[in-house]
C-alpha cells in the first residue's frame, strides 16, 4: 500500500465548479501536510499548507482529518488556469528532533473546461 | 533571483555512459535533494543532504551517487546509466533541515532524462 494514495483522476470540470480532491495517509507518524500544483512538465509548487483546524486561501480549502488518516482540498468556482495536477504531500519525522522525510502522493490531474 | 538551476534540462543517453546532472542554488540553502518522477508513482526521493559533506540515501538511491562539496552545488551522477533510470528528476533545496518539516521547499525545473 502506498503512504500517500491520491485518486489520479484526470477530473474534467465546467468554470465555476466546485471540485474537492481527497488523499490518504498511512504513517502515523506524519506530522504535517501540504498540497502542491503541478503544471504539465514543470516543477512543483507549493500550494498550500494543511492545518488541524482547516484553513482557506482564496477559492482553496484545505482539511485535515487525522482520526481517518485523510486530507482534502476543495477548490470553488473553477477557472481554467486551476487545470493541473495537485500532489498530496505528507511530512514524516525521521528520528529525533525535527528532522522530516517528504512523501509524495502520486497526483490528481484537474482539467477545468470552457 | 532565489532559484534553484538544474543542467541540463533535456538529455538523451545510451545504457552505461557516466552522466551528471548539476543542481546550484543561490539561497544559501543548507538542506538539498533529488527525486524522481514516473508516471503513477509520483516523487520519490533519491538523496539528501543536510549540508556541506553531509548526504543520506533517501527511498531510491540504487544507481545513483551525489557529492556535496560545497553548500550551493549538489550534483547527481549515474555512474552506468540503465533504461529504468529514465525519468524526470527534479532538485530542491530548503533553509534549513527544520523546514523540510514545514515543507518549504523550493525545486529546480527538472531534468528529463532518456536512456536508450
Amino acid at each position: 500500500r502506498k503512504e500517500v494514495e491520491q485518486d489520479p483522476g484526470p477530473f474534467n470540470v465546467p468554470e465555476g465548479a466546485t471540485v474537492a480532491f481527497n488523499c490518504t495517509y498511512s504513517n502515523s507518524a506524519s506530522q504535517s501536510f501540504f498540497w502542491y500544483r503541478q503544471d504539465c512538465r514543470k516543477e512543483p509548487k507549493l500550494l498550500m499548507s494543511v492545518y488541524s483546524s482547516g484553513n482557506e486561501d482564496g477559492r482553496f480549502t484545505a482539511q485535515l482529518n487525522r482520526a481517518s488518516q485523510y486530507i482534502s482540498l476543495l477548490i470553488r468556482d473553477s477557472k481554467l488556469s486551476d487545470s493541473a495536477t495537485y500532489l498530496c504531500v505528507v511530512n514524516i519525522r525521521v528520528g529525533s528532533g525535527n528532522t522530516g522525510k517528504l512523501i509524495f502522493g502520486q497526483g490528481t490531474t484537474l482539467q477545468v473546461k470552457p | 533571483e532565489a532559484q534553484v538551476t538544474q543542467n541540463p534540462r533535456y538529455l538523451i543517453t545510451v545504457t552505461g555512459k557516466k552522466l551528471t546532472v548539476t543542481c546550484s542554488q543561490n539561497m544559501n540553502h543548507e538542506y538539498m535533494s533529488w527525486y524522481r518522477q514516473d508516471p503513477g508513482l509520483g516523487l520519490r526521493q533519491i538523496y539528501y543532504s543536510m549540508n556541506v559533506e553531509v548526504t543520506d540515501k533517501g527511498d531510491v538511491p540504487e544507481g545513483y551517487k551525489v557529492s556535496r562539496k560545497e553548500k550551493r552545488n549538489f550534483p547527481l551522477i549515474l555512474e552506468s546509466p540503465s533504461p529504468n533510470q529514465t525519468s524526470l528528476y527534479f532538485c530542491a533545496s530548503s533553509p534549513s533541515r527544520d523546514t523540510v518539516a514545514k515543507n518549504i521547499q523550493y525545486f529546480g525545473a527538472g531534468t528529463r532524462l532518456s536512456v536508450l
